[in-house]
């Protein structure tokens, strides 16, 4: 079945600093979407691809649809303390969405 | 636009006790997947359903079941609770099964003593 993993587990990092997650998949997917999670709620999305070789942002938020269609990519630019919280991709390819283990992410002030 | 909300927000039972959650959909949407997160596990899929039929199932016993109404309310029940059953259940809702977007509810933190 697809399988996707997501990377780093976890970070922790200074405020101001760039962050940079990403995930792999087994197969080919045809839908990547970035999710953060606050503590207690439930994941709200943040980005949507849907096109190989696809870059979206979404303020101080960019994420990749990889050319290969096997990976994507999110990136924080100048962390803030707000952006703490679990970031999960999710993925689609021929069977239902499913979603990465998360990385968790820290920001020290 | 109202988005997903689930009830009850948090929920204690003990072991061998059912409980029933309830997740409302965004308006306008019609399929609604339930989740179940754990700190070691992650999002683990319950169940999807779309027009009052059970799409997809995840990987779970059969303690566990849901519906959907006519109006895209859905319900999942989780009967002979387990101390591992305590996690975090998310409901997430988009407009059809053919639609990847999916948006969460807060979530009903369930706690089996």
């Amino acid at each position: 079945g697809q399988q996707l993993n997501q990377s780093p587990q976890s970070m922790f990092i200074q405020e101001g600093e760039d962050v940079s997650m990403n995930c792999t998949s087994s197969s080919i997917f045809n839908t990547w979407l970035w999710y953060k999670q606050d503590p207690g709620e439930g994941p709200v999305l943040l980005i949507a691809l849907y096109k190989a070789g696809e870059l979206t942002s979404n303020g101080r938020l960019t994420a990749q649809f990889g050319i290969t269609r096997k990976d994507s990519f999110l990136n924080i630019s100048a962390s803030i303390p707000s952006d703490v919280g679990i970031y999960f991709c999710a993925g689609r390819g021929t069977g239902k969405l499913i979603f990465g283990q998360g990385t968790t992410l820290q920001v020290k002030p | 636009k109202a988005g997903v909300t689930q009830t009850p927000r948090y929920l204690i039972k003990t072991r061998g006790q059912q409980v029933t959650l309830s997740c409302s959909p965004i308006s306008g949407h019609r399929s609604v997947s339930w989740y179940q997160q754990t700190p070691g596990q992650g999002l683990q899929f319950l169940f999807e359903y779309f027009s009052e039929t059970q799409r997809n199932k995840g990987n779970f016993p059969g303690r566990f079941s849901g519906r959907q109404f006519s109006n895209s309310r859905s319900e999942m029940n989780v009967s002979t609770l387990e101390l591992g059953d305590s996690a975090l259940y998310l409901c997430a809702s988009s407009l059809d099964p053919w639609t990847d977007t999916q948006y969460f509810g807060p979530g009903t933190r369930l706690t089996v003593l």
